[in-house]
């Protein structure tokens, strides 16, 4: 038990243009989910805090309008890079609570050219 | 605020031997779980083990044990009968245990651990 999706696992958009990425727990319900970022070589940065009904909670220096992130449901939490550009070329992790635990997703590789 | 520190951004081990990787932590809080995560080259974020700060037993999973050193905030993951398959990131991470509070995880820079054959 305990699964996390993302999808896509690979996107490549143009300068400019909006993506989208979700995140899904599979078999179970996730009040709370977490947006991170991760640079070739370095540690998972967190993004935002993602609860069910509300809106995210974002660290400091992430900015809210490029990075919208909505929960819609106990089992979807969606993450929406505006405009994006090349400086936003990552690979993006969610994760999901349970109970003590963490549980992330396989990872988004996004590539703006 | 509350830190995590892992020294050694490299290891290497021979297949079959042991190896630890070690990890310190600062915190004020009385209360909380540290987490012992692997990351392969595939990326996926594996739980190794936890860690309950108000248990004074060090956590085991198979192949896997800590030395939790709360005084010294200390916790070392050690790594037995290492297997190739065990090559991956390791990130340590913090969490306070706070009644209504985030459930944000801190984590430390990693571990990149090679288990050469």
């Amino acid at each position: 038990g305990a699964v996390v999706s993302q999808h896509p696992s690979w996107v490549i958009c143009k300068s400019g243009t909006s993506v989208k990425i979700e995140c899904r727990s599979l078999d179970f319900q996730a009040t709370t989910m977490f947006w991170y970022r991760q640079f070739p070589k370095q540690s998972l940065m967190l993004m935002a805090t993602s609860n069910e009904g509300s809106k995210a909670t974002y660290e400091q220096g992430v900015e809210k309008d490029k990075f919208l992130i909505n929960h819609a449901s106990l089992t979807l939490s969606t993450l929406t890079v505006t405009s994006a550009h090349p400086e936003d070329s990552s690979f993006y992790i969610c994760s999901a609570s349970r109970g003590v635990e963490q549980y992330f997703g396989p990872g988004t590789r996004l590539t703006v050219t | 605020a509350q830190t995590v520190t892992q020294s050694q951004p490299e290891m290497s081990v021979q297949e079959a031997e042991t190896v630890t990787l070690s990890c310190t932590y600062d915190t004020s809080e009385n209360n909380y779980y540290l987490f012992w995560y692997k990351q392969p080259p595939s990326r996926q974020m594996i739980l190794v083990i936890r860690q309950e700060a108000y248990k004074q037993q060090n956590a085991t999973e198979n192949r896997f044990s800590v030395n939790f050193q709360k005084a010294a905030k200390s916790f070392s993951l050690k790594i037995s009968d290492s297997q190739l398959g065990d090559t991956a990131m390791y990130f340590c991470a913090f969490r306070p245990i706070t009644q209504g509070g985030s459930e944000k995880l801190v984590f430390g820079k990693g571990t990149k651990l090679t288990v050469n054959p």
